[in-house]
C-alpha cells in the first residue's frame, strides 16, 4: 500500500456540488498539506496542518475547507464547486528534516 | 516568506546534449531546497534535495544541482539528456523547523527531441 493514499483518483462533478477529497497516510507524520496544481502555476498550498488540533490557511484557501479527523487523515472539501477549481490536487505529509511524501494526486474536473 | 522563481517555463534540448534548469529562491532564513520531476500524467518524484553540507547534490537519473547561497540559486544540471527525461521539473524550498511548508516554483517543461 502507498504511504499516502488519495481518494478518489479522478472525479468529475457539476458546478455547485459539494465534494470531498480524502487523504490518508501510514507514515505516522504529524504534518499534512493540500496543494493544487495548475498548468503554468506550479503547486500552490491550500491548507496545512501541523497536528490534529492545528489547521492553517495556505495561499489559496478561498472556496475550500479542511478537516483533520485523525493524525492519519486530512480531508479537503469544496463546499460549492466551480469550474476554476478544476485542477490536480495533491496531499503531502512531512516528518520534518526536509522529508516530504506526496500522494498520487486527485484529478478533479468541475463542469 | 519564502519564494521560488524558475526562470524558464520551457527548455527544448536535443538528446545527448547537456541541460541546465534554473532556480532562484528568496528566504530570510536558512533553507532546504528540492527538485521534483513529474512525468506526463504522473505524480511527483523527488530528484534530489539539499539540506546541509556539500553544496553539490547528486540525485537520481544522473541529475545534480548546486546550492549557491550568495546567488540564492539551486540550478539543476544533467550532462547528457535522454528522450525519457522529457517531463515537468519543479524547484521547491522549505525551511528547517516545525513550521515548515514547501513552496514550489511554477515549473520548467523540459522537452527532449532527437
Amino acid at each position: 500500500d502507498a504511504d499516502v493514499t488519495q481518494t478518489p483518483r479522478n472525479r468529475i462533478t457539476k458546478t455547485g456540488k459539494r465534494i470531498m477529497l480524502e487523504c490518508s497516510q501510514t507514515k505516522g507524520h504529524d504534518r499534512m498539506y493540500w496543494y493544487r496544481q495548475d498548468p503554468g502555476l506550479g503547486l500552490r498550498l491550500i491548507y496545512y496542518s501541523f497536528d490534529v488540533k492545528d489547521i492553517n490557511k495556505g495561499e489559496i484557501s478561498d472556496g475550500y475547507s479542511v478537516s483533520r479527523q485523525a493524525q492519519a487523515k486530512f480531508s479537503l472539501s469544496l463546499e460549492s464547486a466551480i469550474p476554476n477549481q478544476t485542477a490536480l490536487y495533491f496531499c503531502a505529509t512531512s516528518g520534518g528534516q526536509g522529508s516530504y511524501t506526496f500522494g498520487s494526486g486527485t484529478r478533479l474536473t468541475v463542469v | 516568506a519564502q519564494s521560488v522563481t524558475q526562470l524558464d517555463s520551457q527548455v527544448p534540448v536535443f538528446e545527448e546534449a547537456p541541460v541546465e534548469l534554473r532556480c532562484n529562491y528568496s528566504s530570510s532564513v536558512s533553507v532546504y531546497l528540492f527538485w521534483y520531476v513529474q512525468y506526463p500524467n504522473q505524480g511527483l518524484q523527488l530528484l534530489l534535495k539539499y539540506l546541509s553540507g556539500s553544496t553539490l547534490v547528486k540525485g537520481i537519473n544522473g541529475f545534480e544541482a548546486e546550492f549557491n547561497k550568495s546567488q540564492t540559486s539551486f540550478h539543476l544540471r544533467k550532462p547528457s539528456v535522454h528522450i525519457s527525461d522529457t517531463a515537468e521539473y519543479f524547484c521547491a524550498v522549505s525551511t528547517p523547523g516545525t513550521a515548515s511548508k514547501l513552496t514550489f516554483g511554477t515549473g520548467t517543461r523540459l522537452q527532449v527531441t532527437l
